[in-house]
Parts: structure tokens; sequence; C-alpha cells
């Protein structure tokens, strides 16, 4: 079947911009999981979102960023008032519970002007 | 807080040699041990999963091991291929602090012809 998608696969913007990035996971899992790929921080974890339970946010480096999930599928990642710092490839990944194995996206390079 | 260490960051073998790659966490109270490979510009692709009860996971020419106890796990790579170029990097999932995964540096790996 579909693996997780993500979109846009790259985004250019300006210091200042917001932005949203979008992640679609497998169909019927119900955790979802942002991280980010920088080159002097590694992959960080972001947060994630189990069913209907209140996310876990305590990855985000800033009150610039939200998530939602919206009906329990679909995400999407905001960036607001953009910065250099923040370029990077955000992860996308999903698991069939809070349980099993994580799966990923392909990633959207964001690059900060 | 979890600190994941792999080691070598590079490395660079023939075709055919059989190889390690090395990593280590802080807190041996872990859920489970993932590894996974990462090719350019692209999301990550999960190889094996090791639950903290198992000392090891096999698939086709690749092993994992796991020593909770002295926070050390191994990937075993056998006859390698040049498509097994990429970089590997394993991350740890800590009990009871949700599905979130901290993840190693990474080891670039290069098999030549």
């Amino acid at each position: 079947g579909a693996g997780v998608s993500q979109s846009p696969s790259n985004k250019v913007t300006e210091k200042g911009k917001d932005v949203e990035l979008r992640c679609d996971p497998i169909s019927g899992h119900t955790a979802l999981y942002w991280y980010r790929q920088s080159l002097g921080q590694g992959l960080e974890f972001l947060i994630y979102f189990q069913g209907n339970s209140a996310p876990d946010k305590s990855g985000l480096p800033s009150d610039r960023f939200s998530a939602e999930r919206t009906g329990g599928s679909v995400s999407t990642l905001t960036i607001q008032r953009t910065q250099q710092e923040d370029s990077a490839v955000y992860l996308c990944a999903s698991s069939l519970t809070i349980n099993n194995e994580q799966f990923f996206g392909p990633g959207t390079r964001l690059t900060v002007l | 807080k979890q600190e994941v260490t792999q080691i070598p960051a590079a490395l660079s073998v023939p075709e055919g040699e059989n190889l390690v790659l090395n990593c280590s966490f802080t807190d041996s109270a872990i859920y489970n041990l993932q590894w996974f490979r990462q090719d350019p510009g692209k999301g990550l692709t999960s190889l094996l999963l090791i639950q903290s009860s198992q000392r090891e996971q096999t698939s086709g020419r690749l092993n994992a091991s796991l020593d909770k106890s002295s926070g050390r796990s191994t990937l075993y790579i056998a006859a390698s291929q040049p498509g097994d170029s990429a970089t590997y990097l394993c991350a740890v999932r800590l009990a009871g602090g949700g599905n979130k995964l901290t993840f190693g540096t990474g080891t670039q790996l290069k098999v030549e012809l």
C-alpha cells in the first residue's frame, strides 16, 4: 500500500514568512510524528499525535512552531515568521499504534533565505 | 537526557567485506531500538527493530544485536554490496516516554567496487 507522503518536497521562503508543511500518514495508522533533520543538530523529535489524545509537543523549538492533525489523518506543521535557522528537512512518520514501528515519509526540504 | 552516539561517523569498505556499525546510548531504560538507512535526499527506511527484551534481530544480510545493560547495539552487514551505500541511523525509544525516537549521529557507509 501507499507509504507516508509529504508535500511539498521542497520549499523556499523568505525570512519572516509563514509556511505550512503537509503529511499524509499510512491509512489506518493512529500515531503521527514530526522530526527535523538539520546539519548542525542531526535528527530531532518535534511533536507526535496519538489518536484523540493531546499531542506531545515537547520537541517544538519555539512557539513559532505548531501542528494540527485533522480527523485523525492528515497533519500540517506550521512555522510562523520563519528564520534562517529553521532551514532543515522536516520528516513525518506514522505508526499503527504508539507501540509499533515508525515509517517515514520522504521529507520536505525547507530553505529560508 | 538520552544521548545516542554512532561510531564510526564514516566508513569506506571494498565490496564483499563484512562490517559492523556501532551505536551507544546513555540511558539503558529503553523500550526498543531501531536501525534505519537513509539515502541521499530521501527519507528513512526502517531496517530492524529490536525490543528491549530481545538480544538480536536478523533480516537477510543484516543482523542487529542489543546489549541494553551496557547501552550498546551493533548492526552487522554481511557481504557488503555497493547498494548498501547510505547513511545508517540508530534510534532509541525510552520506556515510558511515548514513542518519540532519539536518533544517533549516523554512520555514512560507502561500499566500493
